[in-house]
């Protein structure tokens, strides 16, 4: 079955670098039409699509963080990476990776989701 | 970048009742319209997606419909479970966008 799953600090402090990893399994990202993306729900707010990398390595962002942005993938170890810097407290949320098949890309499988404080 | 606009932000209803919610693209986005339920604590759930088109295993009192800008979510008949938070969402095109989701209360 497909999983995800999103690790990475619970807590940095502002102007830090935020690394992130979503292991996944029971899909592979080298199949033809799969992609992941990272998405982050600050508490008590809406959700908001951070950044997605497809199976043939192609890598979108969000307009308004993408020179904050860098999103990775290992096929081999069935990782996605996600690199935030420059930390503020404004990025506190809970983090999440989910799964998008082309061409309707909805997210059929998500994370369970990681919160992040940004705190000093 | 594509603005995806909900409404109502907030709805309160009861346990049988008839439940609509919107959802306005500000372009038309044919389809690629998809629609998942959250509740706290939880990573949001898939119900709908392609604008009608119902994920496995969700129930069928959920429907969607609309195409280009408008539209909409319906429970037939609201059951006690169906109480969260859902939220539109296009994948149209990148950047990807959801709507400021719309809380279903108990009244």
């Amino acid at each position: 079955q497909v999983t995800l799953k999103e690790s990475g600090p619970a807590l940095v402090k502002p102007t830090q670098t935020l690394t992130l990893t979503c292991t996944f399994s029971g899909f592979s990202l080298s199949t033809s039409g799969m992609r992941v993306s990272w998405i982050r729900q600050p508490p008590g707010k809406a959700l908001e699509w951070l950044a997605r990398i497809d199976w043939d390595d192609d890598k979108f962002y969000s307009t308004s963080l993408k020179t904050r942005l860098t999103i990775s993938k290992d096929t081999s170890k069935n990782q996605v990476v996600l690199t935030m810097t420059n930390m503020d407290p404004v990025d506190t949320a809970t983090y999440y990776c989910a799964r998008a098949l082309r061409p309707l890309n909805y997210f059929d499988y998500w994370g369970q989701g990681t919160l992040v404080t940004v705190s000093s | 970048d594509i603005q995806m606009t909900q409404s109502p932000s907030s709805l309160s209803a009861s346990v049988g009742d008839r439940v609509t919610i919107t959802c306005r693209a500000s372009q038309s986005i044919s389809s690629y319209l998809n629609w998942y339920q959250q509740k706290p604590g939880k990573a949001p759930k898939l119900l709908i997606y392609a604008a009608s088109s119902l994920q496995s295993g969700v129930p069928s009192r959920f429907s969607g419909s609309g195409s280009g800008t408008d539209f909409t979510l319906t429970i037939s008949s609201l059951q006690p479970e169906d109480f969260a938070t859902y939220y539109c969402q296009q994948s149209y095109s990148t950047p990807q966008s959801f709507g400021q989701g719309t809380k279903l209360e108990i009244k």
